[in-house]
């Protein structure tokens, strides 16, 4: 079967580091991606990544490894803004969409 | 970035009415729209894919005649729920994208039901 796995709560210090980790196991892959949800919203779009290796946008950078079957958002100079869950998302070879439940991020001051 | 917008935003409806919810994409052509279903704490669950002049299909284990599904135009696509029970109260959000293969991902806001 189809599997993401992400921690499910995670907690950090305001303007520290965070690194929340994504394993994948699909049937085939066609990009992963990752989104920001904030309590009783939609989710916002963060990343993408088709390609190991790092991709940097501001604070956040998301890591691939296809080999590996692993991702990570990275999460710098963490604001209070930055609670939220965090979903994983992979699309397979049917390029449909395998969500992950999400990790739910909690900064502290 | 590209806009996607759903309306209502929220409606409480009784048991045994319809509701119709919007999805419109305000500044792209959405040759595809995903519709979702959240219950809360619960990750998004993928009701049914649309594409547009098409037949959507759906998940398994979700009722193609309580939920209609209509993507009559490159930027609009609607969901009904049929005839709706308290346990269709749900957070129904739709995802718009210029194709299967694109690199990003635009939700809507999401449109709150409760049926009482």
């Amino acid at each position: 079967g189809q599997n993401i796995d992400q921690p499910t709560e995670m907690t950090a210090t305001e303007g520290a580091i965070v690194q929340i980790n994504c394993t994948y196991q699909t049937s085939g892959f066609n990009g992963l991606f990752w989104y920001q949800q904030h309590a009783g919203e939609a989710p916002t779009f963060l990343s993408y990544n088709v390609l190991d290796g790092l991709e940097e946008k501001g604070r956040f950078s998301s890591f691939l490894s296809r080999s590996k079957g692993y991702s990570y958002l990275l999460l710098k100079e963490l604001q209070m803004k930055d609670s939220a869950s965090y979903l994983c998302a992979v699309r397979d070879s049917n390029y449909q969409l395998i969500w992950g439940a999400g990790t739910k991020l909690i900064i502290k001051p | 970035g590209a806009v996607v917008s759903q309306h209502p935003s929220w409606v409480i409806c009784k048991s045994g009415t319809s509701v119709k919810i919007e999805c419109r994409s305000l500044d792209f052509q959405a040759t595809t729209m995903f519709w979702y279903r959240q219950f809360p704490k619960q990750s998004l669950m993928l009701m049914a894919t649309s594409n547009e002049g098409s037949k959507a299909t759906y998940e398994q284990g979700v009722e193609k005649d309580k939920f209609l599904i209509n993507h009559a135009s490159l930027t609009l696509s609607t969901l009904t729920v049929t005839s709706a029970h308290p346990e269709d109260s749900s957070f129904y959000i739709c995802s718009a994208s210029e194709g299967l293969d694109s690199t990003n991902g635009f939700f809507g806001p999401g449109t709150r039901l409760t049926v009482t």
